[in-house]
């Protein structure tokens, strides 16, 4: 059974860092991997999706990369904003979408 | 204006009762999700459907129906058998089980 884990649980920066938001897995048989962006009570944004059989996608200040061998991506934010305040979720899918528990961003102004 | 519409936002109800939650896309995808959030915890798989007139029971599919007649459309009923349903209920859909899921904005359910 797929297991995803994501660290920090909570992380809280000044306005103008860059940033890494870390998701872990157990299983590298998937079909692609994503990172969403959810404010509170709101739907889930999708902000990149990677394909299997890449290593990395870009759009904007995001920058996300797959590592299958570790079982690892990472989601980098650069020069971070009080508008990047939200909750961050990386899913995997395999037989089926596998979520971790998020990552909640904090930038302060 | 294409996506995802859930209705409605909120839902109150009663110990007992059966309550529907809807899901409507205009994306021409094939492929339709429900998850449950709660507080603290990802997000879980309710039921999935790949095509119409089929679906597939998820992670915690007991005490919840779904029904797939239309593309367009994959309503949830929360039954009186769910023991908890207090949740935030959120609808996905994708092109296939492969491709990149879309989400609807949530529907919050109480039992009061």
């Amino acid at each position: 059974k797929q297991e995803v884990t994501q660290i920090p649980a909570a992380l809280s920066v000044p306005e103008g860092e860059n940033l890494v938001l870390n998701c872990s897995f157990t299983d590298s048989a998937i079909y692609n991997l994503q990172w969403f962006r959810q404010d509170p009570g709101k739907g889930l944004t999708s902000l990149l999706l990677i394909q299997s059989s890449q290593r990395e996608q870009t759009s904007g200040r995001l920058n996300a990369s797959l590592d299958k061998s570790s079982g690892r991506s990472t989601l980098y934010i650069a020069a971070s904003q009080p508008g990047d305040s939200a909750t961050y979720l990386c899913a995997l899918s395999g037989s089926r979408l596998t979520f971790g528990e998020g990552t909640q961003l904090t930038v302060n102004p | 204006d294409g996506g995802i519409t859930q209705s409605p936002k909120y839902l109150f109800r009663k110990e007992g009762q059966n309550v529907t939650l809807s899901c409507e896309q205009n994306l021409n995808h094939d492929a339709m999700y429900w998850y449950r959030q709660d507080p603290g915890q990802g997000l879980r798989l309710i039921y999935y459907s790949q095509i119409v007139n089929d679906f597939q029971k998820g992670d915690i599919a007991e005490g919840y129906s779904v029904s797939r007649e239309k593309k367009e459309s994959f309503p949830l009923t929360v039954t009186s058998a769910q023991k908890n349903p207090t949740a935030f209920y959120l609808c996905a859909t994708s092109g296939t089980q492969k491709d990149e899921q879309f989400f609807g904005p949530g529907t919050r359910l109480t039992v009061l």
